[in-house]
């Protein structure tokens, strides 16, 4: 059984902060690596991927891999009270396959 | 990225009865996944969707309960049937393109 591990919070940062959101995955064979933001009555939307060991940034998001460690991890640096949300962890093998979601951290954000 | 749309966006039905959920692509898609989301819980994979070839369900979910139509590469179906309040939940559609998936904006069902 794949599992997808994740804190499920709620994690409380002030705005302007560094949020730290993590994750751990349970098939060694894993290849891509997600994380999507989930607001409140809406769908999941695609936030950041990630495929090789290390960073990856975008804008104020930054995804990191560690696959010997089985470990990704989402930073969000200046914290907004719009990045108010839950963050969900998948994690994938090749293309065409569907996802195995964690259970999602709700990220806070105080003004 | 593609631009996925469900109908109906929200229902509320009667135990025993059946709805089916439709879920149309602006461009055509080798594979289709349906995912369900209950109350504050993560996605569960449903099935997957291949056109021209009948469903692959997961674990826990089956055809007579949940069955699914994929008649072309940009269309594809979900019918939840003789429900039962435990069926209540968001059902969502994805789609993969360039080896990321994108999510329709889900149909929210309450079962009464």
């Amino acid at each position: 059984q794949k599992e997808v591990e994740q804190n499920s919070g709620p994690l409380s940062v002030p705005e302007g902060a560094i949020a730290s959101l993590n994750c751990t995955y349970s098939d060694r064979g894993s290849q891509s690596f997600f994380w999507y933001r989930q607001y409140s009555g809406k769908s999941p939307e695609l936030i950041m991927s990630i495929y090789s060991n290390g960073d990856k940034e975008d804008g104020r998001f930054t995804a990191q891999l560690n696959k010997a460690s089985q470990y990704v991890s989402l930073l969000i640096r200046d914290s907004q009270p719009s990045d108010s949300a839950t963050y969900l962890c998948a994690v994938g093998n090749s293309g065409n396959t569907p996802l195995v979601f964690g259970k999602g951290t709700r990220l806070s954000v105080i003004a | 990225s593609a631009v996925i749309s469900q109908k109906p966006s929200r229902d509320i039905c009667q135990r025993g009865t059946s709805l089916t959920i439709q879920c149309q692509v602006d461009s055509q898609v080798t594979m289709m996944f349906w995912y369900r989301q209950q109350p504050g819980q993560s996605l569960t994979l449903i099935a997957t969707a291949n056109q021209g070839s009948e469903a692959t369900y997961e674990s826990g979910f089956v055809i007579d309960k949940f069955p699914i139509s994929r008649p072309n590469l940009t269309f594809s179906t979900l019918t939840v049937s003789n429900m039962s309040p435990e069926d209540s939940s968001i059902y969502l559609c994805s789609v993969e393109e360039g080896n990321e998936q994108y999510f329709g904006p889900g149909t929210r069902l309450t079962v009464t």
